[in-house]
């Protein structure tokens, strides 16, 4: 059964400061893993998709890596800012078991300005 | 990307009533569908999984007879909460893909209320 996590659940930071968000995956069986944005109330807006194959994606301030192997990703965000307040899932697809999207629990991310 | 739209955005019932939510694909067709459900301050759980033309596939502990489940073309899915009371007040989101191994797209989700 594949479990995702997610380190740490809440975060509070002043604005400016790089940091790390951490997602670990219990299966390596993926196709690819995907974070989001999630605002109070809101649907899922998608910022990064990582495919198996890959090591890192980048968008903007933002850069996602992945390791299959030890089943980890992290989300680093730079320079940050208060509209980076949100909650911040990430996602695997199974290459298994009907191909299923599995979540992670969520970090609450609140930046002080 | 591509587009998923979900119907409606909110919806608020009495207890007892069906509540039908859509969820399409609008530039690309879906072989599997996916739908979840969210509680407040908690993270996405997926309920079932929808293929086209198949009986969907429910998660340990969702009961397929008050989630009805229909994926009638490559481009709708439907779920239907029946006979809906109070604890069923949640967001419910639903996630298409073209492909097995490709990205899935979400809908901007409903949110239940039955009062």
């Amino acid at each position: 059964k594949q479990e995702v996590t997610q380190i740490p659940a809440a975060l509070s930071v002043p604005e400016g400061e790089n940091l790390v968000l951490n997602c670990s995956f219990t299966d390596s069986a993926i196709y690819n893993l995907q974070w989001f944005r999630q605002d109070p109330g809101k649907g899922l807006t998608s910022l990064l998709l990582i495919q198996s194959s890959q090591r890192e994606q980048t968008s903007g301030r933002l850069n996602a890596s992945l390791d299959k192997s030890s089943g980890r990703s992290t989300l680093y965000i730079a320079a940050s800012q208060p509209g980076d307040s949100a909650t911040y899932l990430c996602a695997v697809r199974r290459s298994t078991s009907y191909d299923k999207v599995i979540f992670g629990p969520g970090t609450s991310l609140s930046v002080i300005p | 990307g591509a587009v998923v739209s979900q119907h409606p955005s909110w919806v608020i019932c009495k207890s007892g009533t069906s509540v039908k939510i859509e969820c399409r694909s609008l530039d690309f067709q879906a072989t599997t569908m996916f739908w979840y459900r969210q509680f407040p301050k908690q993270s996405l759980m997926l309920m079932a999984t929808s293929n086209e033309g198949s009986k969907a596939t429910y998660e340990q502990g969702v009961e397929k007879d008050k989630f009805l489940i229909n994926h009638a073309s490559l481009t709708l899915s439907t779920l239907t909460v029946t006979s809906a009371h109070p604890e069923d007040s949640s967001f419910y989101i639903c996630s298409a893909s073209a492909h097995r191994n490709t990205e899935a797209f979400f809908g901007q989700g409903t949110r239940l209320t039955v009062v």
